[in-house]
């Protein structure tokens, strides 16, 4: 099945800093990436999301990038601000199931 | 519209009891699947649910089973529980395989 991994576990910026989230899969069949964001005590929900003919996607201060040849996808926030503080998902689907990954805790430090 | 909705929202047991738990979707979406969230571990894949069949199943014993009825609302059931189980049980629709999972705001399961 499906294995994805996400780095780092933590990150820490400063406000207005960029924070960049890392994830590997390892099925090529994957075609589809997305990645949601969970607030403290709240339910996941999507910020962004890449299907495999893609190799990048961008919506205001997010952005994600793919590399299929090497099966990673990275998530990109730029100038970030204290309401991004959230833990962050990524996933793959593969065969109709999505495998999440470990999440990264973003803090924004003011 | 009105999001997907989960009941029980807390609830306790002890171990050896069986628990049974409660999604209705937003109208319309006919895929409904089911996420275990533990610290740590992130959001482990239970089972999807579409037009009342099982589509698809996660690396979890035969204690877990759900189904799904004609309205697509999706009730998944815990027996013989374990210490282990305790967790964050999140249930999700969808329009569309591939498409926006909008996520209930969960069941927290206890066990003691």
């Amino acid at each position: 099945g499906e294995n994805v991994e996400q780095h780092p576990s933590t990150l820490s910026v400063q406000e207005g800093d960029s924070a960049v989230i890392k994830c590997t899969y390892s099925d090529s069949a994957s075609n589809y990436f997305p990645w949601y964001k969970q607030e403290l005590g709240k339910r996941p929900q999507l910020i962004i999301d890449i299907r495999s003919n893609v190799g990048e996607k961008k919506d205001q201060r997010i952005a994600v990038t793919l590399n299929k040849t090497a099966k990673h996808f990275s998530l990109h926030i730029t100038e970030t601000q204290p309401e991004d503080s959230a833990v962050y998902f990524c996933a793959a689907l593969s065969e109709g199931k999505l495998t999440f990954g470990t999440g990264t805790r973003l803090t924004i430090i003011p | 519209k009105a999001g997907v909705t989960q009941t029980p929202r807390y609830l306790i047991k002890t171990r050896g009891q069986q628990v049974t738990l409660s999604c209705s979707p937003i109208s319309g979406h006919r895929s409904v699947s089911w996420y275990q969230q533990t610290p740590g571990q992130g959001l482990q894949f239970l089972f999807e649910y579409f037009s009342e069949t099982q589509r698809n199943k996660g690396n979890f014993p035969g204690r877990f089973s759900g189904r799904q009825f004609s309205n697509s609302r999706s009730e998944m059931n815990v027996s013989t529980l374990e210490l282990g189980d305790s967790a964050l049980y999140l249930c999700a629709s969808s329009h569309r395989e591939a498409g926006e999972l909008f996520f209930g705001e969960g069941s927290r399961l206890t066990v003691l």
